[in-house]
């Protein structure tokens, strides 16, 4: 019940190009769900996060969407760019709790 | 503001040797969490730290362990090295403990267990 399925596992997009990536999560007490971009070499990097009172946010050309009764949230980057290319984590927590419980990963490749 | 530091970066022990890892988290940041990245496993929660008391532990064994100084930093140790215990630890720090507030990464320490 604490996992976070994400998909796909890796997707290449063409330079301009939407990149969309999913989760889906069963604790229906998770109610903070950030995404995290991480570069080789690298620790993950905070991108953006939405809490399950609004159905959507918006940061430049990255855009949360929320789906709570689905109990799903996506990540959509517009507009995707050769320097996007790398590895997107979904997480969750709970209320109380700094615990984050990680999505697989999506391997990103943009193309020109 | 400095970001999350980490020492060392790198780190090659033995197995059956024991390491300690060293986090400094954001200025100002009480919370620091400890994960482990590998590519099998992906990003485990290991423990949390808020005020010098551990808030929260994953499910790891006891050799792995950790504490938290009055300034905040905190430090991981990995008791009788396994060869499965390779894999890149990474510190975050928020600035407080409640589930509510933001996570930043350090770089990581790549730990290599031979």
């Amino acid at each position: 019940q604490q996992q976070v399925k994400q998909s796909p596992q890796s997707l290449i997009v063409q330079k301009g190009g939407i990149s969309i990536i999913n989760c889906a999560y069963e604790n229906t007490a998770f109610d903070y769900f950030p995404w995290y971009q991480q570069f080789p070499g690298k620790g993950p990097a905070l991108l953006i996060a939405i809490r399950p009172d609004v159905s959507e946010k918006k940061e430049g050309r990255f855009t949360i969407s929320f789906n709570k009764s689905a109990k799903q949230f996506s990540l959509h980057i517009m507009d995707s760019q050769p320097g996007d290319s790398a590895t997107y984590f979904c997480a969750a927590s709970q209320l109380g709790n700094e615990k984050l419980t990680f999505g697989t990963g999506t391997r990103l490749t943009i193309i020109p | 503001k400095a970001g999350v530091t980490q020492t060392p970066r790198y780190l090659i022990k033995t197995r059956g040797q024991q390491v300690t890892l060293s986090c400094s988290p954001i200025s100002g940041h009480r919370s620091v969490s400890w994960y482990q990245q590998t590519p099998g496993q992906g990003l485990q929660f290991l423990f949390e730290y808020f005020s010098e008391t551990q808030r929260n532990k994953g499910n790891f064994p006891g050799r792995f362990s950790g504490r938290q100084f009055s300034n905040s930093r905190s430090e991981m140790n990995v008791s009788t090295l396994e060869l499965g215990d390779s894999a890149l630890y990474l510190c975050a720090s928020s600035l407080d403990s409640g589930g509510q507030s933001e996570q930043y990464f350090g770089p990581g320490t790549r730990l290599t267990v031979t």
